[in-house]
């Protein structure tokens, strides 16, 4: 079955700690994305990726750091620096954009994080 | 830039009656529309998607949308309400310009027996 997965499901940081979410696909997308859920407010763009070994901040990147070494993996760390981690995690990813198109995104099942 | 909103962060109906959850959107460029679904703790599902091929676009689970230019609408409807419809609804604008989504602040469908 291809997918998006998410590891772990919850996740407890302590203060000054910096954890890191896992996000795995096996879709062949070319894109990912890691968004942030608030009660009330949406999802926010943290990063995305768009090939490997390239990655752009988005809307609120601060605090926040990932990778991209494989086409199927993009992980995300949350740092100390993050001083109001708690939320809940979606990773997102999406084929290569065809010639004026917009792709659809698939959501991974999320993570949330849990400050101690 | 672009933005979405989302009327209504709450919705309350009957089963069997008519869903109407409203989102507005603003674009610089011609924009694509979706819905998704959210159940509680899990990832989002997508329910249908604009492209502009059709103004009406049909979706999973018996949901409609339909884009309207003049009003920069895109409500998501459903003629009969399900217990299983219970569920938070998002709606999102993208572009050609911008591969990421941007996303409305959601809105929780309750749906009472």
């Amino acid at each position: 079955d291809g997918g998006i997965t998410q590891s772990p499901k919850y996740l407890f940081r302590k203060e000054g700690q910096n954890v890191t979410l896992s996000c795995e696909q096996n879709l062949n997308h070319d894109a990912m994305y890691w968004y942030r859920q608030d009660p009330g407010q949406g999802l926010r763009l943290i990063y995305y990726s768009q090939i490997v070994n390239d990655f752009q901040k988005g809307d609120i990147a601060e605090g926040y750091s990932v990778s991209r070494e494989k086409k199927e993996s993009f992980p995300l760390t949350v740092t100390s620096a993050q001083k109001n981690p708690t939320a809940f995690y979606l990773c997102a990813s999406s084929a290569r954009r065809t010639s004026g198109g917009q792709e659809t995104q698939y959501f991974g099942p999320g993570t949330r994080l849990l400050v101690l | 830039a672009q933005s979405v909103t989302q009327l209504g962060s709450h919705v309350s109906v009957s089963e069997g009656a008519l869903v109407l959850l409203r989102c507005n959107y603003s674009s610089s460029v011609p924009p694509y529309l979706f819905w998704y679904v959210q159940y509680p703790n899990q990832g989002l599902q997508l329910l249908l998607k604009y492209t502009s091929a059709a103004t009406l676009v049909k979706g999973i689970n018996g949901f409609e949308a339909e884009f309207k230019k003049s009003e920069t609408s895109f409500h998501l409807t459903k003629p009969s309400a399900h217990m299983s419809d219970a569920a938070e609804y998002f709606c999102a604008v993208g572009n050609t310009g911008r591969r990421a989504l941007t996303f409305g602040s959601g809105t929780r469908l309750q749906v009472q027996p």
